[in-house]
């Protein structure tokens, strides 16, 4: 089935440092990709996503690559800072039917002044 | 506000008991969605319902029932309430098949 591998956090930058948190996945098909971020005590936003292969998703300075050679969807910001600490998902939807998302496992992001 | 809105926002209660978590939005979406969050902030898709009918059942206890009265609510009974369904369950909803919106949690603690 689909899955959605992210790398274990939690990640902690100092601020004006730059940001890689890591996504890989398993699908069949063509899927959709997403990060979500979650900010403490809040629920899920939507922070960026790609809906076909090579395509750049980007929002509030992050940004994201669709790699379908390397089934990757890697987030990226050039400075993160203190206001950027929350947890980010990676997901996928397979693009069959209604939107059925697949969660990774999510990163804590720590940023410190 | 436009937003998707659940109550409670916290639940404590006893093992063996009956709740009821309620999720309600105004954004004119045609479907709405159940997730269960875990301690480990693992996240899942429980169930999902289109225009009232149910499109995506996964595999969740049948103690577990979703009932969605109209399009804008989508609430989820749960009977027989156990240790392990301590988590936090966030409602989310969309319109076709575009982005999902999600509620602010219910964190549910069962003792």
């Amino acid at each position: 089935g689909n899955s959605v591998t992210q790398m274990e956090g939690p990640v902690t930058l100092s601020e004006e440092a730059f940001l890689t948190i890591n996504c890989t996945y398993t699908a069949t098909g063509y899927p959709s990709l997403f990060w979500y971020v979650q900010y403490p005590g809040e629920g899920l936003q939507l922070l960026l996503k790609a809906t076909k292969a090579d395509d750049k998703g980007s929002n509030k300075g992050f940004e994201a690559t669709y790699r379908k050679e390397t089934t990757s969807f890697h987030l990226e910001k050039g400075s993160v800072q203190v206001s950027d600490s929350a947890v980010y998902f990676c997901a996928l939807s397979d693009g069959t039917g209604f939107q059925k998302l697949v969660f990774g496992t999510g990163t804590r992001l720590l940023v410190s002044p | 506000d436009t937003a998707v809105s659940q109550t409670p926002k916290y639940l404590v209660t006893q093992m063996g008991n009956d709740k009821s978590i309620k999720c309600e939005q105004n954004l004119g979406h045609d479907t709405m969605y159940w997730y269960k969050q875990d301690s480990k902030k693992f996240l899942k898709i429980m169930f999902s319902y289109n225009n009232k009918e149910l499109i995506i059942n996964e595999t969740v206890p049948n103690r577990f029932s979703p009932k969605s009265p109209d399009k804008a609510h989508l609430n989820l009974h749960i009977n027989s309430l156990e240790l392990g369904d301590s988590a936090v369950y966030f409602c989310a909803s969309s319109y076709n098949q575009n982005e999902q919106f999600f509620g602010p949690g219910t964190r549910l603690t069962v003792l």
